[in-house]
């Protein structure tokens, strides 16, 4: 089956402990994206990737990394310098050709604070 | 700054009824505009999504949008809910010159009365 794999599906953080986040697909889409939902404020864009290699900052950078060296997968590491991660985190993609694409995105990973 | 707007974060329905989810957006270029649906715990569903071919879009389970550039809407509207239309609805805008990113809405939550 095509789609967006994320991993693990709920993931637990205890104090001072960096967490990295899983995003596969097999779309062969060229575009990658993380987003952080929290209730009442939609999404808000995290990191995107629009190919190998390249990656730029969204909205909330801070206190979270990414890293994109194979096309497929585009992990999300949550550090220790953000200190409130607990939230719903989605990984999308779209294929980066043209302009006004839609974006497809995984099943999420809900982190909380232990 | 560019801006999606969703007026109203909960809106309730009677099963049978119209239902009617406002977005306005704000853009002196009309952007690309989308409609994407979440149940609980999941990622994100496209519904429809308008890139300047048609005003009036269709979209899965029999949801449909208008875009109107004269009042910078893109009005989700479905003219007999059901009980499993019950989900958080959000409207999303691909801006000039942003990137190919998604702004969303922060959200409308659809429930549906028996």
């Amino acid at each position: 089956d095509g789609g967006i794999t994320q991993s693990p599906k709920y993931l637990f953080r205890k104090e001072g402990q960096n967490v990295t986040l899983s995003c596969e697909q097999n779309l062969n889409h060229d575009a990658m994206y993380w987003y952080r939902q929290d209730p009442g404020q939609g999404l808000r864009l995290i990191y995107y990737s629009q190919i190998v290699n390249d990656f730029q900052k969204g909205d909330i950078a801070e206190g979270y990394s990414v890293s994109r060296e194979k096309k497929e997968s585009f992990p999300l590491t949550v550090t220790s310098a953000q200190k409130n991660p607990t939230a719903f985190y989605l990984c999308a993609t779209s294929t980066g050709r043209g302009f006004g694409q839609p974006q497809h995105f995984g099943d999420g990973t809900r982190l909380s604070i232990l | 700054a560019q801006s999606v707007t969703q007026l109203g974060s909960h809106v309730s329905v009677s099963e049978g009824a119209l239902v009617l989810l406002r977005c306005n957006y704000s853009s002196s270029v009309p952007p690309y505009l989308f409609w994407y649906v979440q149940y609980p715990n999941q990622g994100l569903q496209l519904l429809l999504k308008y890139t300047s071919a048609a005003t009036l879009v269709k979209g899965i389970n029999g949801f449909e949008a208008e875009f109107k550039k004269s009042e910078t809407s893109f009005h989700l509207t479905k003219p007999s809910a059901h009980m499993s239309d019950a989900a958080e609805y959000f409207c999303a805008v691909i801006l000039s010159g942003s990137a190919r990113q998604l702004t969303f809405g922060s959200g409308t939550q659809l429930t549906v009365l028996p």
